[in-house]
């Protein structure tokens, strides 16, 4: 069945850094959807990306979808300690959505 | 105000005994889902539901069931024939199955002793 991977599962960084994320699917997606966790919470949708190469900006944050459409990125730009959580992607092949392990982000101040 | 509401937040029970977590939604969705998050297992889907009295099997159905008698309220119970119960249960609905966003319940914290 349909798998999506993220990597790393854990990402350390210093207050003011940048660092990309990644999410690789076994198949073909028709969407890639991107959440964020924040620690005891629960997932809150943060955007989807369609199109072959798309490129998406939430302020710090860029999000990129591949040319093949298996994989995508989650770029954040000068880190702050409100980045703090657990990301998710989650792709939908041909129906449901299948949600990766989550990359768990971790702030120095 | 719109949104999925999830009771109790925390809930203990006994080895052996079944229980049913609530999850209702006034968004209108037609879709609904359960999953059940433990540490650095990510979210894995238990049942999910496009549409009223249907429902399918996620990946991690046994030892679970669940109900879809109204389009708002999707409950879950965890039977005693689930081997791990104690996890953190998540409910979301989005509209239609897959092509939009999910949205998330609070969650229900579940421990088992």
């Amino acid at each position: 069945g349909q798998q999506v991977m993220q990597i790393p599962q854990y990402q350390h960084v210093q207050e003011g850094e940048d660092f990309t994320t990644y999410c690789n699917s076994s198949t073909t997606l028709s969407n890639i959807q991107w959440y964020k966790q924040r620690p005891g919470g629960h997932p809150v949708f943060l955007i989807q990306l369609v199109k072959s190469g798309e490129v998406k900006k939430q302020k710090r944050l860029t999000f990129q979808f591949g040319e093949a459409k298996k994989n995508s990125s989650l770029h954040i730009t000068a880190t702050q300690t409100t980045d703090v959580g657990t990301y998710f992607c989650a792709g939908r092949g041909s129906e449901k959505l299948v949600f990766g392990k989550g990359m768990k982000l971790t702030v120095n101040p | 105000d719109g949104g999925i509401t999830q009771s109790p937040k925390y809930l203990f029970r006994k080895e052996g005994q079944n229980v049913t977590l609530s999850c209702e939604q006034n968004l209108n969705h037609d879709a609904m889902y359960w999953y059940r998050q433990d540490p650095g297992q990510g979210l894995r889907l238990i049942y999910y539901s496009q549409i009223v009295n249907d429902f399918q099997k996620g990946d991690i159905a046994e030892g679970y069931s669940v109900s879809r008698e109204k389009k708002e309220s999707f409950p879950l119970t965890v039977t005693s024939a689930q081997k791990n119960p104690t996890a953190f249960y998540l409910c979301a609905s989005s509209n239609p199955l897959g092509a939009y966003e999910q949205y998330f319940g609070p969650g229900t914290r579940l421990t088992v002793t």
